[in-house]
């Protein structure tokens, strides 16, 4: 199956300043990436995703772009804020058909 | 208006005790998924179901299976469990192709095996 690699595994930031998170797949036919917000005990909620047809996505605060070439895509919080503080999963998929998960970054935002 | 309902919230069982997890959907999508997820670890995939073909992921222990009955259903039993069972179980739906990849996630059952 799909291998998806993410770093860091936990970034601390302050107030206001931007956090980027980054992943890398291995299967070359994945075209869905999505990104996952976690917060303690509670299911992954989608907070953006991205099709393999475009580069760059943005909504608010936050931003994704994808490398088809090198296989690596990027989450950019810009503006963070203390409730941005939760694990982030990326993950990838073919065709919406199987996801598979990175292993998460712990994000604590400092007030 | 809960669209992907999982049952019990937390279950409890006993070390070789049997159990099973259920998930239900209101969406209507072809495929169904089993994720386990341990603590401060990513959701790993189990198996899923596209309709009624089941797809296993080659690392799921055996002890772990699943049944999808119908469309709306999908349950995973876990014939002997084990300590290291003790996990969050979430069930995911999606409908691949025509834009419709999204996941969406019940809110999990946490199993506990004493």
């Amino acid at each position: 199956g799909e291998n998806v690699e993410q770093h860091p595994s936990t970034l601390s930031v302050q107030e206001g300043d931007s956090a980027v998170i980054k992943c890398t797949y291995s299967d070359s036919a994945s075209n869905y990436f999505p990104w996952y917000k976690q917060e303690l005990g509670k299911r992954p909620q989608l907070i953006i995703d991205i099709r393999s047809n475009v580069g760059e996505k943005k909504d608010q605060r936050i931003a994704v772009t994808l490398n088809k070439t090198a296989k690596h895509f990027s989450l950019h919080i810009t503006e963070t804020q203390p409730e941005d503080s939760a694990v982030y999963f990326c993950a990838a998929s073919r065709q919406g058909n199987q996801f598979y998960f990175g292993t998460g970054t712990s994000l604590t935002v400092i007030p | 208006d809960a669209m992907v309902i999982q049952n019990p919230r937390y279950q409890v069982t006993q070390f070789g005790k049997p159990v099973t997890l259920s998930c239900s959907q209101t969406l209507n999508h072809n495929v169904m998924y089993w994720y386990q997820q341990k603590s401060s670890q990513a959701p790993k995939l189990l198996f899923h179901y596209y309709d009624k073909d089941f797809n296993n992921e080659a690392d799921t222990p055996d002890n772990f299976q699943s049944r999808r009955p119908n469309t709306s259903f999908c349950f995973l039993d876990i014939r002997s469990p084990g300590l290291g069972d003790a996990a969050m179980y979430l069930c995911a739906t999606s409908t691949p192709g025509q834009g419709g990849e999204k996941l969406f996630f019940g809110s999990g059952t946490q199993l506990s095996v004493l």
